[in-house]
């Protein structure tokens, strides 16, 4: 089955512990992007990837890193997380690079107190 | 910059047609998707027009006009499992595809 996964899908965690979200895909997409979505604001891009070792920031970027090693693999790192990057967490994932449709994984709940 | 507004909530009735509108305003416009968001779950594409007019999926439309930077999803015949969010994206191109989302329209489907 054609899907993107997200591990872990929550966590809650403490101001300055670093965390990795984790996202892969098995649809070979060249084109990953990380989002978080907060109430009223939508979803705002923070990195995407048009394929590997190829990132770039998107709209939020700030206390997050993304590394592309891999086709399929798209990690998302807090180093210090911080309650402001309390939010829901979406991977997405689209064939071309950004020209389709985006496959999304089923979202990653974080706190962070 | 970039800026994409539609109407926060809607209510309809079962049975009957809602139009949800979206603006947008882009530099590198490159296609304009829509996408239904159930809550608690992840996004699930409906749409996608980069060429102005209508195209149509069974119960759903969606209309572009990128001289005005304008769309909107048409829903038809509603049900109440149409109760959901549905999120208005644009595409840019500008130094690299970005997708770029709207906060989404709440639907309210009522019996």
């Amino acid at each position: 089955e054609a899907q993107v996964t997200q591990n872990p899908r929550y966590l809650i965690t403490v101001t300055g512990k670093k965390l990795t979200v984790t996202c892969s895909q098995n649809m070979n997409h060249e084109y990953m992007s990380w989002y978080r979505q907060d109430p009223g604001l939508g979803l705002r891009q923070i990195y995407y990837s048009m394929n590997v070792e190829v990132t770039d920031k998107g709209d939020v970027p700030e206390g997050y890193k993304v590394s592309r090693k891999e086709k399929r693999n798209f990690p998302l790192i807090l180093e210090s997380p911080s309650p402001n990057q309390t939010s829901l967490y979406f991977c997405a994932s689209s064939f071309g690079q950004g020209a389709g449709e985006l496959f999304f994984g089923e979202g990653s709940r974080l706190t962070v107190l | 910059g970039q800026n994409i507004d539609q109407p926060t909530e809607m209510t309809a009735t079962e049975g009957a047609i809602v139009q949800i509108n979206c603006t947008y305003q882009t530099s590198g416009f490159n296609g304009l998707f829509w996408y239904q968001q159930h809550a608690g779950e992840a996004p699930t594409f409906l749409s996608y027009n980069v060429l102005d007019g209508l195209e149509e999926k069974g119960r759903f439309s969606s209309f572009l006009s990128r001289s005005k930077g304008y769309s909107y999803l048409l829903l038809k015949e509603l049900q109440m499992k149409d109760s959901a969010s549905y999120l208005c994206a644009v595409r840019d191109q500008t130094g690299g595809f970005k997708t770029i989302f709207g906060a989404g329209t709440r639907l309210f489907v009522k019996a």
